[in-house]
């Protein structure tokens, strides 16, 4: 299987800070990576979809780049909102498997 | 507006079984391929099982290969996960989730509240 590893695994940002976190395939997956916000208690919501196409709805703060085996998510202006889990998850085979997740809070 | 309501969680015993289910609304179900995604207690997530629209492809995860079968009901709007021989290592939060292709693609655009299944003696 494919393997995700996502880097920090949680960090600790102030109000407007521009927020970066990395996602790694162990093997290219082309543009075949979605990245999900999971609030406290509540379920994962789909933000980013072949790498860098925001799903409708989604607030322009967010973005995703990269292809092959290296992937960053990007939040343009932290908001309060935001503090969440990402996950990164490939889907270039049909075994999917999701990174261990990225916790960002505010400082 | 989608509705993936899920059911059938509980307290099993290590060998057990149990079935889930998750009630679609909102779209039309039998259009859509459909995933169970799981998550530990204070853990990630992970991809457990998906089926195509009409249930002609089904995948599953390593860990869960021969004992769980997912299928689905077009006609109840309904997907379903029989999970058997379960072991401490299923104890979870399962959700369902919606795929945005008729076949498996694995982008998962709606997901339900889950049902927690816990398994202990």
């Amino acid at each position: 299987d494919i393997q995700m590893t996502q880097s920090p695994s949680s960090l600790s940002a102030s109000v407007g800070d521009r927020v970066t976190i990395t996602c790694q395939a162990s093997q290219d997956i082309s543009h075949y990576l979605n990245w999900y916000q999971q609030k406290p208690g509540k379920a994962p919501k789909l933000l980013i979809h072949d790498a860098s196409k925001l799903e409708t709805g989604v607030p322009s703060r967010f973005s995703g780049s990269g292809s092959g085996t290296a992937f960053t998510f990007t939040i343009g202006s932290l908001q309060s909102e935001d503090v969440a889990t990402y996950y990164c998850q490939q889907y270039d085979n049909l075994r999917f498997t999701f990174g261990p997740g990225t916790k960002v809070d505010i400082k | 507006e989608v509705q993936l309501v899920e059911s059938g969680g509980g307290l099993v015993q290590p060998g057990g079984s149990l079935r889930l289910s998750c009630a679609a609304s909102g779209f039309t179900f039998s259009n859509y391929a459909m995933s169970w995604v799981r998550q530990a207690p204070g853990k990630g997530l992970e991809w457990v099982s998906a089926i195509s629209n009409r249930g002609g492809s089904r995948n599953y995860a390593d860990s869960v290969k021969g004992r769980f079968t997912i299928s689905r009901d077009n006609s109840k709007n309904t997907l379903y996960l029989q999970m058997n021989s379960l072991t401490a290592g299923d104890t979870a939060l399962y959700y369902c989730a919606k795929d945005v292709n008729t076949l498996v693609q694995g982008v998962f655009d709606s997901w339900g509240l889950g049902t927690l299944v816990t398994v202990s003696s």
